[in-house]
Formats: C-alpha cells, sequence, structure tokens
C-alpha cells in the first residue's frame, strides 16, 4: 500500500483565516480523496482530488469554500477558506489505486479554528 | 440506500479479555469490506480488506470474519492490550475501480481498562 505524508499534523487558526493541508504520497496512485472528521463522527468525504482537472465535491462542500489541487499523481493540498470555528475538525488525506484496494489514509490534520 | 451500521457504538472491558464489534450492511454492488483502527487524533489504520469470497482473515489478535449473505462482518480482538484502545472503523466499498465509492460505518470505540 502507499504510504502518505500529511502536514502539518495539527494547527490553531484564527477565524477568517485559511490553511492549506498537504498530502504527498510515496507513489503514482489513481485516486486521491478529502475527508473531514468532526469529534466523535465518522468520516465525511469533501471530495474526490481529480488529476490535471476540477475535484468533484460532495453535497454540502463547495469548492470556493474547500479550495483542492492535484498537479500529479502523488500530490494533493485542500485549502479550508475564510474558517470559522465549525471548521473545527480532523481533516484527513486518503489515497489509493482502484485495483488492488489500497485505501490507505494519512495521519491526519487536527484543526481547531478559535 | 448504501448504508454500514456498527455495534456497539462503544465498549469498555479488562486487559486480556476478547471481545468482538459488529458490522451490517447493506450495500451494493459490493466489492470489499475493511476494518480500520484509529487512534485518537490519527488516520484509520487497515486491519483487514475482505472480499466476497473471503469467510475469515485474519491480522495478528485481529480476526475478521465475512458472511456475504447475510451482509454481515465481525472483527474479534484476542487477549486485549491497553494499546486496543481506539476506534474500529468498519468501511465497505461499492462499485469498482474509478466508480467505486467507500461507504463508512460510525465506528466502536474500544477502551480496554488495566
Amino acid at each position: 500500500s502507499a504510504v502518505i505524508s500529511q502536514k502539518p499534523s495539527r494547527d490553531i487558526c484564527q477565524r477568517g483565516t485559511s490553511l492549506t493541508i498537504q498530502c504527498q504520497v510515496d507513489s503514482q496512485v489513481t485516486m486521491m480523496f478529502w475527508y473531514r472528521q468532526q469529534p466523535g463522527q465518522s468520516l465525511t468525504l469533501i471530495a474526490t482530488a481529480n488529476q490535471g482537472s476540477e475535484a468533484t465535491y460532495e453535497s454540502g462542500f463547495v469548492i470556493d469554500k474547500f479550495p483542492i489541487s492535484r498537479p500529479n499523481l502523488t500530490f494533493s493540498t485542500l485549502t479550508v477558506s475564510n474558517m470559522s470555528p465549525e471548521d473545527s475538525s480532523i481533516y484527513l488525506c486518503s489515497a489509493g489505486t482502484g485495483g488492488d484496494y489500497g485505501y490507505t489514509f494519512g495521519s491526519g490534520t487536527r484543526l481547531t479554528v478559535v | 440506500k448504501n448504508q454500514v451500521e456498527q455495534s456497539p457504538q462503544s465498549l469498555i472491558i479488562l486487559e486480556g479479555k476478547n471481545c468482538t464489534l459488529q458490522c451490517n450492511y447493506t450495500v451494493s454492488p459490493f466489492s470489499n469490506l475493511r476494518w480500520y483502527k484509529q487512534d485518537t487524533g490519527r488516520g484509520p489504520v487497515s486491519l483487514t480488506i475482505m472480499t466476497f469470497s473471503e469467510n475469515t482473515k485474519s491480522n495478528g489478535r485481529y480476526t475478521a470474519t465475512l458472511d456475504a449473505d447475510t451482509k454481515q462482518s465481525s472483527l474479534h480482538i484476542t487477549a486485549s492490550q491497553l494499546s486496543d484502545s481506539a476506534s474500529y472503523i468498519c468501511v465497505v466499498i461499492t462499485g469498482y475501480s474509478s466508480a467505486s465509492k467507500i461507504i463508512f460505518g460510525s465506528g466502536t470505540r474500544l477502551s480496554i481498562r488495566p
């Protein structure tokens, strides 16, 4: 399975600011995803990061709030824009190649907005 | 509607004891089922991956079962250790390759007491 490096691991941010989270995979992967996990809850898919094209967002998530880049097959970023305390969550990157079912998760970014 | 339900929601057991976590799913088409362990503040780590034809799979003290007819899975932990304290998430993958979707259960929070 791929190994994913995600950073930062945690951050405390002021409301109204933006934070960009990076996800680096040690091998080329077909699919990369971004998730949010609120305290005590399961993971919620934000979007699928598509290489070379715009990300595919799930219902309730929009590009203006969560812009995503994926410039190549090993790297993606998620930006949480104009943050409010409600954005305090763990954000997780996941990657895999569908054929080998290898969905691996990064270690997560714990975001606190004050 | 594709759903994954886990029980119990939380569980406390004494160190050294065994326990079994349950996962029921209504997902179609079924591709594979995974159990993940998630330590607090960290990303999920895969324990087992099971396809339609597999009934049992072990990973050390963790043994997962799958009954594709009743659409049920269980995760049995033997001789629990303090380090087993974590959330255990059942995940079902529906579809194949780029059309696949990942359906998360809400998790079971396991606490091991000395």
